[in-house]
């Protein structure tokens, strides 16, 4: 249980475009996910926290109009990097909690190479 | 602030050796501390789950402690093998995870 899915786990895409990423938990209904991204060997960081049907909340320093999140659903969010630029080629990890259990769960991550 | 940091960087062992992961943090204020496994170029595989009422947790050659008090979680690796390989992160929630720098483990045979 607890399986938590991305989509696509690879995207490449022109400078000035935009690239959505799906998150989704598949046997569970996550009232709140995170979204996280990680530069080459460095640590994962916290970008947003959205909690479904409402706005995300961003962490100091991220863009919330270039990382737009929405979280329509319990078992859906989604992460639009707009205008994407070489320097937000980074690896992206989304997770996903269950209200009242202090315990989050992982997708595989998606690799955004802007070119 | 919280502030969670992992020493050592990195770490290269020999096979069948013991070893000792040290994550440190600075608010004791934590739900639970959890340790991943980060494979190169993949997402993270949760390893351990400890609450903050709790000393310590075990899964196979794993054992994780954590003294609250003192800021501080080790994860013991017992008879380390190739396999091991990877970079191991902690994470303290405090309704949101804070991850630590991560230690790079290679254990060669």
């Amino acid at each position: 249980g607890a399986v938590v899915s991305q989509h696509p786990s690879r995207v490449i895409c022109k400078s000035g475009t935009s690239v959505k990423i799906e998150c989704r938990s598949l046997d569970f209904q996550a009232t709140t996910m995170f979204w996280y991204r990680q530069f080459p060997k460095q640590s994962l960081m916290l970008m947003a926290t959205s909690n479904e049907g409402s706005k995300a909340t961003y962490e100091q320093g991220v863009e919330k109009d270039k990382f737009l999140i929405n979280h329509a659903s319990l078992t859906l969010s989604t992460l639009t990097v707009t205008s994407a630029h070489p320097e937000d080629s980074s690896f992206y990890i989304c997770s996903a909690r269950v209200v009242g259990i202090n315990e989050q769960y992982f997708g595989p991550g998606t690799r955004l190479t802007v070119t | 602030k919280q502030e969670v940091t992992q020493i050592p960087a990195a770490l290269s062992v020999p096979e069948g050796e013991n070893l000792v992961l040290n994550c440190s943090f600075t608010d004791s204020a934590i739900y639970n501390l959890q340790w991943f496994r980060q494979d190169p170029g993949k997402g993270l595989t949760s390893l351990l789950l400890i609450q903050s009422s709790q000393r310590e947790q075990t899964s196979g050659r794993l054992n994780a402690s954590l003294d609250k008090s003192s800021g501080r979680s080790t994860l013991y690796i017992a008879a380390s093998q190739p396999g091991d390989s990877a970079t191991y992160l902690c994470a303290v929630n405090t309704d949101k995870l804070i991850f630590g720098t991560g230690t790079r483990l290679q254990v060669f045979p």
